[in-house]
């Protein structure tokens, strides 16, 4: 149980498009979603957290213009990078949290989506 | 603001050498506190955790971690480690009642273990 999933695992795109990557949980319900941003040997830098039908909440320094989340529904949250630099090459991560076990705190990860941009 | 810190950044053992990894963090008030593990080409999986109730807790995989409140720690063992074991290593801490609930990682130690 409690499997998030991303897709996709590895996206090349050209500088100046967007790229779109969602995260799902598949077998529960996620009320609060995060997505983190992870570089080279680093650790995971907390992007923003996304609430079910609600605005997400950026971390500061985050653009919330360059990075749209959207948490449609209990199950999926998307991330779109708009007009990619190569600076935004970089190796995203979700997680979720079950809303039937909300007060653990506790955060199921997905398995990534690496992002070149050439 | 809550911050983490993981005092080796690598560390190679040899197997059945016995494990411990340094994790600190700085806030005053209740803490939750996870250890995770990411495997070579492998996703975030969760090692353990402490809410409440007794300091030494048990994970998975024969890795338990104590929670020392007054030296703000929450250190990581394994009594003999196995060439498996290779991966890296995250503390993370979440302040209890902070609005998103979100995580505070610190910067993950790489644990390599020999043959």
């Amino acid at each position: 149980g409690a499997v998030v999933s991303q897709h996709p695992s590895r996206v090349i795109c050209k500088s100046g498009t967007s790229v779109k990557i969602e995260c799902r949980s598949l077998d529960f319900q996620a009320t609060t979603m995060f997505w983190y941003r992870q570089f080279p040997k680093q650790s995971l830098m907390l992007m923003a957290t996304s609430n079910e039908g609600s605005k997400a909440t950026y971390e500061q320094g985050v653009e919330k213009d360059k990075f749209l989340i959207n948490h449609a529904s209990l199950t999926l949250s998307t991330l779109t990078v708009t007009s990619a630099h190569p600076e935004d090459s970089s190796f995203y991560i979700c997680s979720a949290r079950d809303f039937r076990t909300a007060s653990t705190y506790e955060q199921y990860f997905g398995p990534g989506t690496r992002l070149t941009v050439t | 603001a809550q911050s983490v810190s993981q005092h080796n950044h690598h560390v190679i053992l040899s197997e059945a050498a016995s494990l411990e990894l340094g994790c600190n963090y700085s806030y005053g008030g209740t803490v939750n506190l996870f250890w995770y593990v990411q495997y070579p080409g492998q996703h975030l999986q969760l090692l353990l955790k402490y809410f409440s109730g007794d300091p030494l807790v048990k994970g998975i995989k024969g890795f338990e971690a104590e929670f020392i409140k007054s030296k703000f720690s929450f250190n990581l063992r394994k009594p003999s480690v196995q060439w498996s074991d290779t991966a890296e290593y995250f503390c993370a801490v979440n302040a209890r009642g902070n609005a998103g609930n979100m995580l505070t990682f610190g910067g993950g130690t790489r644990l390599m273990v020999k043959p």
